[in-house]
């Protein structure tokens, strides 16, 4: 069964670098999707792809971040200038959108020092 | 707002006794809402979606929009089903998905 990728499985920055996350999703599927998940908190919405623009985001997704799908098979989440409170899981998603189910990845652990 | 509550952090039974782990939703529309696993260093799965009215591994979940609620139930738990679990709803259809807190259940032999 296809699955959504993520790499790397964790990744340690320091304090005010970037850092680029990358997700290959299912091959057939359109919409692309980040999440993120706080130690102890719940799982929260970034930002959603559709047709190689943002389709949605949330209050999270400031300036610091930005997502590009640069080939045909990638889809990558930045974040330009980390702070401590990066830190989290960053799951990545892909589906069909309607009422089609979101595939998730294994997740990209962030720490930033 | 758009709100998913799973009102219990942890859910701890015994083998063979019955589960619900409780979810509800506060959304105005006509929800989409799903159940998600994530066994131990896994990754999140679908596990079942209101609109199929399926049942995987014996779980079961039945949209009540009269109680604004899609509980998840199981007659008889097992050890391998110890994991967190999370509701989601769809509110966009494709759009994001507004998770709750997750609830772990722990299936004790």
């Amino acid at each position: 069964e296809p699955e959504v990728t993520q790499t790397p499985s964790h990744q340690v920055t320091q304090m005010g670098q970037e850092v680029i996350l990358r997700c290959v999703p299912i091959s057939n599927h359109l919409y692309f999707y980040w999440y993120r998940q706080i130690l102890g908190q719940k799982v929260e919405f970034l930002v959603s792809f559709y047709n190689n623009e943002i389709s949605e985001k949330s209050e999270i997704f400031d300036d610091q971040f930005s997502v590009e799908r640069p080939d045909g098979s990638n889809f990558t989440l930045k974040i330009r200038s980390t702070k401590l409170e990066d830190s989290a899981m960053y799951f990545c998603a892909s589906g069909n959108g309607g009422n089609q189910p979101q595939h998730f990845g294994d997740g990209t652990r962030l720490s930033i020092l | 707002a758009q709100r998913v509550t799973q009102p219990e952090k942890l859910l701890s039974v015994f083998k063979g006794a019955p589960v619900e782990l409780k979810c509800n939703y506060s959304y105005s529309g006509s929800p989409e809402l799903f159940w998600y696993v994530q066994y131990s260093r896994q990754r999140l799965q679908l596990l079942l979606r209101h609109i199929s009215r399926e049942s995987i591994k014996g779980f079961t979940a039945d949209l009540n929009k009269g109680e604004t609620s899609f509980h998840l139930k199981k007659p008889f738990a097992q050890e391998e089903d110890s994991a967190m679990y999370y509701c989601a709803l769809d509110p966009n259809q494709g759009g994001k998905l507004i998770f709750g807190q997750g609830t772990e259940l722990s299936v004790k032999p």
